[in-house]
C-alpha cells in the first residue's frame, strides 16, 4: 500500500470556480500536512502546511486535515489563470523529516 | 537571497557511464535532502543529510548511488555504472536547522537535474 494516494488525474476550471485537491494516506504516524505548488520546469514550492488535524486558511487557499480519516483537502477559491501548475501533497512525521508525496494533480484554470 | 541551485539542469548519458549531480543549497541550511521522481511516479525521498552527516539513506535504491556532502556546504549525488531505471527528475532541498516545538522547516527545492540514461 502506498504511503500517500493522490488521483494524478488533470483537472481543468473555468476562471473563477473553486478548485477541489484530496489525498489520502495509510500512516497514521504523519503529523505535518503540505501542500507544494510546482510550476512547469520549475521545483516544488511550498505553498501551505498544517500540523495535525484542523483548517487552515491562506488567502484563496484553504487547507483541511482529518487525521481521523486519514485524508487531507485543498481549496481554492477565486481560481485565476496563474493557480494553472500542478498540486503536490506532501507528508511528514516531524518538521525536520523526508517527505511523503502524492503523485500530484495537474490544474489548468481556464481564462 | 540565492534559492537552491541544481547542475546540470539536464543530462544525457547512455547505459553504464557514470553521472555526477550537484546540488547548492541555501547557505546557511544545515539539512539537505535529496529525492527523485521517475516519470509516472510519485517524488520520492532517497537521502537526508544534516551538515555533513548522513542522518537518513533510507530510500538510496541501491549501491550504484553515491551521495557526499563535501563541509557540510554542497552535495554530490553519483550513479555509477548509471542503467535505464536511472532515469528520471533528481530534486534537491534544503531546510533550515531544526526548531523545536510545531514548526515545520520548510523544505525548499531545486529546480532539479533531468538525467535521461540511454
Amino acid at each position: 500500500q502506498k504511503e500517500v494516494e493522490q488521483d494524478p488525474g488533470p483537472l481543468s476550471v473555468p476562471e473563477g470556480a473553486i478548485v477541489s485537491l484530496n489525498c489520502t494516506y495509510s500512516n497514521s504516524a504523519f503529523q505535518y500536512f503540505m501542500w507544494y505548488r510546482q510550476y512547469s520546469r520549475k521545483g516544488p514550492e511550498l505553498l501551505m502546511y498544517t500540523y495535525s488535524s484542523g483548517n487552515k486558511e491562506d488567502g484563496r487557499f484553504t487547507a483541511q486535515v482529518d487525521k481521523s480519516s486519514k485524508y487531507i483537502s485543498l481549496f481554492i477559491r477565486d481560481s485565476q489563470p496563474s493557480d494553472s501548475a500542478t498540486y503536490l501533497c506532501a507528508m511528514s512525521l516531524y518538521g525536520n523529516n523526508r517527505l511523503a508525496f502524492g503523485k500530484g494533480n495537474q490544474v489548468v484554470v481556464i481564462p | 537571497e540565492a534559492g537552491v541551485t541544481q547542475f546540470p539542469s539536464h543530462s544525457v548519458i547512455e547505459k553504464g557511464q557514470t553521472v555526477t549531480l550537484r546540488c547548492d543549497p541555501i547557505s546557511g541550511h544545515d539539512n539537505l535532502y535529496w529525492y527523485r521522481r521517475v516519470m509516472g511516479k510519485e517524488i520520492k525521498f532517497l537521502l537526508h543529510f544534516v551538515k555533513e552527516s548522513k542522518q537518513d539513506e533510507s530510500g538510496m535504491p541501491n549501491n550504484r548511488f553515491l551521495a557526499e556532502r563535501t563541509g557540510g556546504t554542497y552535495s554530490t549525488l553519483k550513479v555509477q555504472p548509471a542503467e535505464l531505471e536511472d532515469s528520471g527528475v533528481y530534486f534537491c532541498a534544503s531546510s533550515q536547522e531544526g526548531r523545536r516545538g510545531l514548526t515545520y522547516n520548510e523544505q525548499f527545492f531545486g529546480p532539479g537535474t533531468r538525467l535521461t540514461v540511454l
